[in-house]
């Protein structure tokens, strides 16, 4: 059973367009974040959610919006993806915000080309 | 703002030795620390977590301490073996602010 599953895995795309990107956890936590982590491997928070509201948003394009549906769910939506978007992108979840340990999704590789 | 390094960047080590990897950081009013793995191509494993209240913690061949006072953790990982081969990255959690991570340390065992 995965815990927290990302989907999908890769996505390759042109400049300009909109896509998202699905998280889902089947361990009953209540908190969920989007991490990015670029070419460099630097890994960097963008998003927490806490029982579908949002804690904290990280300095981040607006082009950037989290939608959480339920408390399991955390997609993100890119709109007129530029180059520099490009990166791997990391869905987490915790039991409650910072307290506890996190859990990471196998990641979704994004290429804007 | 927390700022995170890690010392050193790469680290190659053959199987069997003890080694000690670094992470510093610049607020020592931390909430609490964490220690990952990341393999190659996937996503991170928690390792350790340490609330600022402890010196340190262990599971199994890992243990991770902390000093506040100093703005440090190590990780220590004892007779290492070529499965420990990963990048090893910390996080540290500042009152109201989410983890910060250090750039990682890419640790190779060889056989």
């Amino acid at each position: 059973d995965t815990a927290v599953s990302q989907t999908p895995k890769y996505l390759v795309t042109q400049m300009g367009n909109d896509k998202s990107i699905k998280c889902e956890q089947n361990l009953g936590h209540d908190t969920m974040y989007w991490y990015k982590q670029d070419s460099k491997k630097f890994l960097k928070i963008m998003f927490s959610y806490n029982n579908k509201e949002l804690i904290i948003n990280e300095t981040v394009p607006n082009r950037f919006s989290p939608k959480s549906p339920d408390k399991a769910h955390l997609n993100l939506h890119i709109n007129s993806l530029e180059l520099g978007d490009s990166a791997v992108y990391f869905c987490a979840s915790s039991q409650r915000w910072g307290e506890e340990t996190q859990y990471f999704g196998p990641g979704t590789r994004l290429l804007v080309l | 703002k927390q700022e995170v390094t890690q010392i050193p960047a790469a680290l190659s080590v053959p199987e069997g030795e003890n080694l000690v990897l670094n992470c510093s950081f610049t607020d020592s009013a931390i909430y609490n620390l964490q220690w990952f793995r990341q393999d190659p191509g996937k996503g991170l494993t928690s390792l350790l977590l340490i609330q600022s209240s402890q010196r340190e913690q262990t599971s199994g061949r890992l243990n991770a301490s902390l000093d506040k006072s100093s703005g440090r953790s190590t990780l220590y990982i004892a007779a290492s073996q070529p499965g420990d081969s990963a990048t090893y990255l910390c996080a540290v959690k500042n009152y109201g602010q989410n983890f910060v991570f250090g750039p990682g340390t890419r640790l190779s065992v060889l056989p």
